[in-house]
C-alpha cells in the first residue's frame, strides 16, 4: 500500500463547480499535512496547509480527519486558472522529517 | 522570499556518464530532498537529508548517491547513467515542520 493516496483523476469539471479531493495516508504518525499545486511543467507549490481544526482560504477549503487518515480539499466556485495538478503532501517521522507526496490529481475546468 | 536553485534546467547525458545534479538553497533549511517526477508515478523520494554529511535513502534510491558537504547545496549524483534515469529530478528543502520549497526541476534526458 503506498503511503500517501490520491485519485488521479482526471477530473474534468464546468468553470463555477464545486470540487473535492480526497487523500489518504497510512503512516498514523504523520505529523503535518499541505496541499501543494503544479501546473504543466512547473515545479510544486505551496496552496496551503492543513490544520487539526480545518482550515479555509478564499474559495478553498481543507480537511484533516486523523481517525479515519484522511485529507479534503475543496475548491468552490472554481475557475479556469483553477486547472492544475493538485498533489497531496504529508510530513512524517522517520529518523529525519521525511515528506511523502501523493501521486496527484489532475483537475481541469472547462469554460 | 526562499529561492531554491537547480544548476541546470535541461540535461542530455549518455549512458553511462556520472551525472552531477547541484541544488543549492539560501534560507538555512536543515532538510533538502531529492525526488524523480515521471508521468502517472507522481513525485518519488530518492535520498534526502536532515542536517550536513547525514543522509538517508528514500523509496527509489538505486543507481543515485548524494552528498552534503555544506548547509546549503545537496546534490544528486547518478553514478552510471541509465535510459530509465530519464526523469525530471526536483530538489526541495524545508525548515522542521514548515512547508517545502522547491527548485525549478532538472529535465534529464540519458541517450
Amino acid at each position: 500500500r503506498k503511503e500517501v493516496e490520491q485519485d488521479p483523476g482526471p477530473f474534468n469539471v464546468p468553470e463555477g463547480a464545486t470540487v473535492a479531493f480526497n487523500c489518504t495516508y497510512s503512516n498514523s504518525a504523520s505529523q503535518s499535512f499541505f496541499w501543494y499545486r503544479q501546473d504543466c511543467r512547473k515545479e510544486p507549490k505551496l496552496l496551503m496547509s492543513v490544520y487539526s481544526s480545518g482550515n479555509e482560504d478564499g474559495r478553498f477549503t481543507a480537511q484533516l480527519n486523523r481517525a479515519s487518515q484522511y485529507i479534503s480539499l475543496l475548491i468552490r466556485d472554481s475557475k479556469l486558472s483553477d486547472s492544475a495538478t493538485y498533489l497531496c503532501v504529508v510530513r512524517a517521522i522517520q529518523g529525519a522529517q521525511k515528506l511523502v507526496f501523493g501521486q496527484g490529481t489532475r483537475l481541469t475546468i472547462n469554460p | 522570499d526562499v529561492k531554491v536553485t537547480q544548476s541546470s534546467r535541461y540535461l542530455v547525458k549518455r549512458t553511462g556518464e556520472k551525472v552531477f545534479l547541484e541544488c543549492v538553497q539560501d534560507m538555512d533549511h536543515e532538510n533538502m530532498f531529492w525526488y524523480r517526477q515521471d508521468p502517472g508515478l507522481g513525485l518519488r523520494l530518492i535520498y534526502f537529508s536532515y542536517d550536513v554529511k547525514m543522509k538517508e535513502k528514500g523509496d527509489i534510491p538505486e543507481g543515485y548517491s548524494v552528498s552534503r558537504e555544506k548547509k546549503e547545496r545537496f546534490s544528486l549524483i547518478l553514478e552510471s547513467a541509465s535510459t530509465n534515469q530519464t526523469s525530471m529530478y526536483l530538489c526541495a528543502s524545508t525548515a522542521d515542520r514548515s512547508e517545502a520549497f522547491f527548485g525549478q526541476g532538472t529535465r534529464l534526458t540519458v541517450v
